[in-house]
C-alpha cells in the first residue's frame, strides 16, 4: 500500500518570498510522483510530474521540485512566490504498473501568499 | 475541447434520496474516475473505469455506483444519500500509456441534509 503526507497543512509567506513545500511517501514498490494546484473553487491542475530520470523536476508557474529516493520525498519548491500563487497543493503518487491508474493523495498544503 | 465537464456544481439532497452527477470528456480518454475530496483528507478515489464497459472500485466506494456505456460519459450515482456523502466530488480521465496526467473536472459540491 502507498500513503503520502504533507505535514504543514498551511503555510504563510509574503509576496517574494521563497516557499518550499514538504511530500513524503511511503511505498512497497516504485512510484510515479506529482504535484497538483487547486485554485478556489476550481478542479485540480498539474503543476510537475517525475516518472524517471533526473531527480530535479520543473513545473509551471516557476514551480520545481526534486524526488529524493533515499529520503522517500518530493518537496516542492519556488524561489519567489507571487499572491496569485495563493492556493492548495496537493502531492500525490501512482505505483508502477498499477493498472488502475489510481492516485494516492495527500491531505494538502494551503499556501497563503501575502502582500 | 471542453476537456472534463461536470455537471450539476452545486447540489443539495435530503437523507435517503438518489441522484446521478454527470461526467463527460471530449479528449478519447479511456481512463476516468472519480474521488470525492474531504476537509483534511485530500481526495479520495471511489470509482474507475479503463474504458468503455470496464469500471472497478476504489479506495472509498460504499454506496456509489458507476457504469461506463462510452468512452465520453462516466456518471457516478448515489443510490440512498447519507449525510456522511456531503463532499466535493472530482471526475478525471486519462490516456492510457505513458501520459500519466490526469485532467480534473471543476467538480460537483454536494450537500446531503
Amino acid at each position: 500500500a502507498q500513503s503520502v503526507t504533507q505535514l504543514d497543512s498551511q503555510v504563510p509567506v509574503f509576496e517574494e518570498a521563497p516557499v518550499e513545500l514538504r511530500c513524503n511517501y511511503s511505498s512497497s514498490v516504485s512510484v510515479y510522483l506529482f504535484w497538483y494546484v487547486q485554485y478556489p473553487n476550481q478542479g485540480l491542475q498539474l503543476l510537475l510530474k517525475y516518472l524517471s530520470g533526473s531527480t530535479l523536476v520543473k513545473g509551471i508557474n516557476g514551480f520545481e521540485a526534486e524526488f529524493n529516493k533515499s529520503q522517500t520525498s518530493f518537496h516542492l519548491r519556488k524561489p519567489s512566490v507571487h499572491i496569485s500563487d495563493t492556493a492548495e497543493y496537493f502531492c500525490a503518487v501512482t505505483p508502477l504498473m498499477d493498472s488502475s491508474y489510481k492516485l494516492i493523495f495527500g491531505s494538502g498544503t494551503r499556501l497563503l501568499v501575502r502582500p | 475541447n471542453a476537456g472534463v465537464t461536470q455537471t450539476p456544481k452545486f447540489q443539495v439532497l435530503k437523507t435517503g434520496q438518489s441522484m446521478t452527477l454527470q461526467c463527460a470528456q471530449d479528449m478519447n480518454h479511456e481512463y476516468m474516475s472519480w474521488y470525492r475530496q474531504d476537509p483534511g483528507m485530500g481526495l479520495r478515489l471511489i470509482h474507475y473505469s479503463v474504458g468503455a464497459g470496464i469500471t472497478d472500485q476504489g479506495e472509498v466506494p460504499n454506496g456509489y455506483n458507476v457504469s461506463r456505456s462510452t468512452t465520453e460519459d462516466f456518471p457516478l450515482r448515489l443510490l440512498s444519500a447519507a449525510p456522511s456523502q456531503t463532499s466535493v466530488y472530482f471526475c478525471a480521465s486519462r490516456q492510457g500509456g505513458t501520459s500519466h496526467e490526469q485532467y480534473f473536472g471543476p467538480g460537483t459540491r454536494l450537500t446531503v441534509t
